[in-house]
C-alpha cells in the first residue's frame, strides 16, 4: 500500500462549480498534511496546510480533515480556469521524507 | 512562505558533458533539501534527500555515481549531472525542508525547477 493515494484524475469541473480533491493516507501517526499545486511545466507551490481535524479555509480553498477516516480532502469553491493544475497532496512522516501523492489533475472548463 | 532559488532554468548540453544545477534558500537555513526530477505528464520522483555537512541518500535506482550532490552550506544544495545522455533530460526540482516552530509546520518549499535538455 503506497503511503499516499490520489485519484489520478482527469477531473473536470465547470467554471464556478466547486472541485473536490481527495487524498487517503496509511500512517495513522502522520500529524500534518499538504496541498500543492503545480501547473503545467512548473514546480509544486504550497497552496495549504491543515493538521487539525475539521475544515480550514483560505479564500477559496478549504482543507478538510478526517483522522479517524485517514483522508485530506482539498475544495476549491468557485472554480476558475486558473485552477486548472495538477494538485498533490503531501504528508511528512515522523521521519525525514515527504511522501507526495501522484497528484490528481484538474481541468476547470469556461 | 520561504523563497527557494534554482539556477540554471534552463539548460542544453550536449551528450557527454557535465551539468551543475544550484539550489539556494534565499531567506532561511535549510538542513534538508530534496532533489526530485520529473518527466513528461509524470508524477515527482524524489532521487535524493541532501543534508547540509554530510552524504546525500539516494533512493533505490538513483545512480550516486551520474548524480552528484553537495549540500556545503545552509543554503545551498548542488546536483551535478555527470557524462550527461538524452535518457537524463528530464524537470529538475530541488526543495527545501523548513521547520517552522515544530513537526506540525514541517514543510518543504520547491524551487522553481530546471529543465534539462541534452542532445
Amino acid at each position: 500500500q503506497k503511503e499516499v493515494e490520489q485519484n489520478s484524475g482527469p477531473l473536470s469541473v465547470p467554471e464556478g462549480a466547486i472541485a473536490s480533491l481527495n487524498c487517503t493516507y496509511s500512517d495513522r501517526g502522520s500529524q500534518s498534511f499538504f496541498w500543492y499545486r503545480q501547473y503545467s511545466g512548473k514546480s509544486p507551490e504550497l497552496i495549504m496546510f491543515i493538521y487539525s481535524n475539521g475544515d480550514k479555509e483560505d479564500g477559496r480553498f478549504t482543507a478538510q480533515l478526517n483522522k479517524a477516516s485517514q483522508y485530506v480532502s482539498l475544495l476549491i469553491r468557485d472554480s476558475q480556469p486558473s485552477d486548472s493544475a495538477t494538485y498533490l497532496c503531501a504528508v511528512p512522516p515522523l521521519g525525514n521524507q515527504f511522501y507526495f501523492g501522484t497528484g490528481t489533475s484538474l481541468t476547470v472548463i469556461p | 512562505g520561504a523563497v527557494v532559488s534554482q539556477h540554471p532554468s534552463r539548460v542544453i548540453c550536449k551528450s557527454g558533458t557535465s551539468v551543475k544545477i544550484e539550489c539556494r534558500s534565499l531567506d532561511f537555513q535549510a538542513t534538508t533539501m530534496f532533489w526530485y526530477r520529473q518527466f513528461p505528464k509524470q508524477s515527482l520522483m524524489l532521487m535524493a534527500t541532501s543534508n547540509e555537512g554530510s552524504k546525500a541518500t539516494y533512493e533505490q535506482g538513483v545512480e550516486k555515481d551520474k548524480f552528484l550532490i553537495n549540500h556545503a552550506s545552509l543554503t545551498l544544495s548542488t546536483l551535478t549531472v555527470t557524462s550527461a545522455h538524452p535518457e537524463d533530460s528530464s524537470f529538475y526540482i530541488c526543495s527545501a525542508r523548513v521547520l517552522a516552530g515544530g513537526p506540525v509546520t514541517d514543510t518543504q518549499y520547491f524551487g522553481p525547477g530546471t529543465r534539462l535538455t541534452v542532445l
